[in-house]
């Protein structure tokens, strides 16, 4: 059965740029797996920040994009603020019978 | 203003069954596919079970196959996940989400002797 695989943890300075990514362990990601991102904060309901691998909400913040890199899909933080340390999560499409895989999640800290 | 509002949680022994519910407003609800994920304790999301927009269709996650059971009454605008069977580690929040993009803030279920 196939895992998706994210960094379990990362490190970003405030105001710096950190990418994170999202990978399959049975081959690349594409656009056809559909990735989304979500954000969760401690106690608080996850909120979804990009769909469909680089589509973003009305609310998402600027500073979030998504995109494919190297065969993963990445959510790229440019210009990182306290805010945004949380715990980020993928997701991908996987195949008519498993729809939706969800990654391990990686916790962001911005120190 | 959309709003998910899960209910239904509790504690429950295992072996016995549960109905979560989640209501639906500020959007038309008929129209739109719908999930349910959860998370235990301490631990990563988890995705359960999707939905069609009319209910014909449902996929669900292989350790829930056969146990979870999700629907929906587009007339009262509500969405249902049935729990049979009830195991330790289904214990989790359970979300409901509106094409992933919008979620509930979820209702705890524990299964506990």
């Amino acid at each position: 059965q196939a895992v998706v695989t994210q960094e379990p943890s990362l490190t970003v300075s405030p105001g710096g740029t950190v990418t994170l990514t999202c990978g399959f362990s049975t081959g690349a990601v594409t656009s056809g797996h559909s990735p989304y991102w979500f954000q969760q904060k401690p106690g608080q309901a996850p909120r979804t920040l990009i769909y469909e691998t680089n589509n973003k909400y009305s609310r998402t913040p600027a500073r979030f994009s998504g995109s494919l890199l190297g065969g993963k899909a990445a959510l790229t933080l440019s210009g990182a603020q306290p805010e945004d340390e949380a715990e980020y999560y993928c997701l991908l499409s996987y195949d008519d019978a498993r729809p939706w895989v969800f990654g391990g999640g990686t916790k962001l800290t911005v120190l | 203003q959309v709003q998910l509002v899960e209910s239904g949680g509790g504690v429950v022994q295992p072996g016995r069954s549960l109905r979560l519910s989640c209501a639906a407003s500020g959007f038309t609800f008929s129209n739109y596919v719908m999930h349910w994920v959860r998370q235990a304790p301490g631990k990563g999301l988890e995705w359960v079970a999707v939905i069609s927009d009319d209910g014909s269709n449902k996929y669900y996650a292989d350790s829930v196959k056969g146990r979870l059971t999700i629907s929906r009454d587009n007339f009262k605008n509500t969405l249902y996940l049935q729990m049979n069977r009830l195991r330790p580690d289904d214990t989790a929040v359970y979300y409901c989400v509106w094409g992933l993009g919008h979620w509930g803030q979820g209702t705890l279920v524990i299964v506990s002797s």
